[in-house]
Order: structure tokens, then sequence, then C-alpha cells
């Protein structure tokens, strides 16, 4: 089974807009952390936000939140008032602590976010 | 303070040939990790590293060597390299919960 499942091969946002990236999860370690990754066309791998399994209330990072949910295993990603910079590739990805994962990411398939003027 | 630098940025090579792709952090991070990233699949991880001298393997190792004899590298080498190999290379580092990546080298394998 793929432990990140992000079900949205692509979305499209009006600037200023907000949008929610979807990301659901399945492990049965009871710590672990949840991350987004934007990769611009320009191909870099840019780190956006952290949950931890036991953090009580939901991340935010400026303009960034993760809804999590953590009984649904989902952790999505909002981006509010939406620019056009925000147009990339989003990757969900989750570390397992537990079992000696030795802080390894296990990476979703990514949706590809595009804003429009 | 330029972090992590992989080299070369862009190589294209035969079926058959060895590669050798270079990881290079300014830091002392202990972990190092090496990932393919392919259309359709996100980004999975190769090997890694916890120390100098300790590697292991990730999801997709075959056709992959590593070694890790300082701290600040970790080169990864295609031994025969062939087509699906093809793929775009990060190499990270670890940093708190953080992940760093490094730019990315792109291989291509004809």
């Amino acid at each position: 089974a793929q432990k990140i499942t992000q079900t949205q091969p692509g979305m499209f946002v009006q600037e200023k807009e907000a949008v929610t990236l979807d990301c659901t999860y399945d492990t049965s370690d009871p710590s672990y952390g949840l991350f987004w990754y934007k990769q611009p066309s320009s191909g870099e791998m840019i780190f956006l936000i952290y949950q931890g399994s036991y953090d009580q209330q939901n991340a935010t990072e400026g303009r960034y939140s993760l809804n999590f949910q953590k009984a649904r295993k989902s952790a999505n990603l909002v981006i509010s008032a939406s620019q056009l910079g925000d147009s990339a590739m989003y990757f969900c990805a989750m570390r397992e602590n537990s079992g000696g994962s030795n802080y390894k990411l296990t990476f979703g398939k990514g949706t590809l976010l595009t804003v429009n003027p | 303070d330029a972090g992590i630098t992989q080299s070369p940025r862009y190589k294209i090579t035969e079926t058959g040939r060895q590669v050798t792709l270079m990881c290079h952090q300014t830091w002392s991070h202990s972990y190092m990790f090496w990932y393919r990233q392919d259309l359709g699949h996100g980004l999975r991880l190769i090997y890694y590293s916890a120390a100098a001298d300790i590697t292991d393997k990730g999801e997709v190792p075959d056709g992959y060597v590593v070694s890790r004899s300082k701290t600040e590298n970790f080169p990864l080498t295609l031994e025969s390299a062939t087509r699906s190999q093809t793929s775009v290379y990060f190499c990270a580092t670890l940093y708190g919960y953080e992940q760093f990546f490094g730019p990315g080298t792109r291989l291509t394998v004809l």
C-alpha cells in the first residue's frame, strides 16, 4: 500500500484565492512527521511546512497551513491568497520515527498547482 | 554558504558506462540521502548514510553504489548505467527535522 497518496495530479486556482492540496498517509507508527515541499520549474526542493504527529495545533508558516486530521490520516496543505509564484509542483512526505527509520522520507507523487492571473 | 552542492548538474552518458554523481555539504550534518525523481513516482530514496562509513539501502538501491569516507561528501556511483536510470538525482542532508536538498543532477543515459 502507498504510504503517501496525493490524489490530485493537477490543480488550478485563481490568483488571490485559497487552495487546498490533498494528502493522505498510511502508517502504524504512533510517532511520525509530515512535510510539504514545493518544487518550482527551476527544479529545487523547497521545504514549506512540518507537522509532528503529537502536535496539538495545526502548523502554519505565513500563507501556508497544514490541515492535520489525525483520525482521517490526512495532512492537507492550504495556501491562502495564492500568488503567481505559487505555481509549482507540491510534494507531501512522511517520516516515521520508530523502528530505525533513520529519518528517511517517503514522498507522494506530487500535485502540479497552476495559479491563473 | 553554499550548503549542498551537486556535480555535475547535467550529465549525458551511454549505456554500460560508469558514472559518479558528487554531493558535498559545507555543514557537518551526520545524515545524508540520495533520491531519484521520476515522473509519476515523486522522489524515491536510493541510499542514505547516518555518518561517515555508515551507509544503507533505501527503496530503490539496485544498480547504485555509495561510499562516505568523509562526513561532507557522499558520492553516488552507477556502476553500469542503464536507460532506466535516466532521472533527476537529489542529494539531501538532515538538520533537526528538516531535510535540505541540493540543486539536483539531471542524468540522461542513452
